[in-house]
């Protein structure tokens, strides 16, 4: 069945240093590619997304580029705050008459 | 504007009892959806309403788990016979349209003793 797939966390950076956390998806055809957030005591967010192949998917400096070649999605940032500490979730659609399938999360600490 | 809202936040019950859960959606969204994510673990797909027909029930885990939307907003889902296994945050999210983002509530965390 289709799936997504991310690094096991939790991630500790320091202050200013450059963040990738990978995501594969398994899923056939060409679904949407998603990255929801949740902030300490939030409910998830969505952070940003792609709808097709090469699309590039950006906010708040975070970036997350389509690559069907390679089934993934990983989301990257120059350089994290410590406000950026919060769950990472990867997650995909395949249309729109369809669930969204999450990955299982990844924290991230930004420590000063 | 007023977010997702969940009751209760959280909720201690035996093992046996039977439970409901209430998720008011945003005020004019169309989907709703429910999800459940336990220790460690992602978030598990449940159910999904558009207005207050249930497409998609998929998700859920067994015949003791049953929801319900009204007017095409609150939405109730309700666990019978609990078991200490059914223990996870249950999350509730909806969006204005079956293809629009996905706004969530903080959850109601279910322990069962």
């Amino acid at each position: 069945g289709d799936s997504v797939t991310q690094m096991e966390g939790p991630v500790t950076l320091s202050e200013e240093a450059f963040l990738t956390i990978n995501c594969t998806y398994t899923a056939t055809g060409y679904p949407s590619l998603f990255w929801y957030v949740q902030y300490p005591g939030e409910g998830l967010q969505l952070l940003l997304k792609a709808t097709k192949a090469d699309d590039k998917g950006s906010n708040k400096g975070f970036e997350a580029t389509y690559r069907k070649e390679t089934t993934s999605f990983h989301l990257e940032k120059g350089s994290v705050q410590v406000s950026d500490s919060a769950v990472y979730f990867c997650a995909l659609r395949k249309t729109s008459y369809d669930k969204v399938i999450f990955g299982p999360g990844t924290s991230l600490s930004v420590i000063p | 504007g007023a977010g997702v809202s969940q009751s209760p936040s959280n909720k201690v019950t035996e093992k046996g009892k039977d439970v409901e859960l209430r998720c008011d959606p945003i005020s004019g969204h169309t989907a709703l959806y429910w999800y459940r994510q336990s220790l460690g673990q992602g978030l598990e797909f449940l159910i999904y309403f558009q207005g207050n027909s249930a497409p998609d029930k998929s998700g859920l885990p067994s015949d003791r788990f049953s929801a319900e939307r009204t007017g095409g907003s609150v939405s109730t889902l309700t666990i019978q016979r609990t078991q200490q296994e059914d223990s996870a945050v249950y999350l509730c999210a909806s969006s204005l349209f079956r293809d629009s983002p996905l706004h969530f509530g903080n959850g109601t965390r279910l322990t069962v003793t």
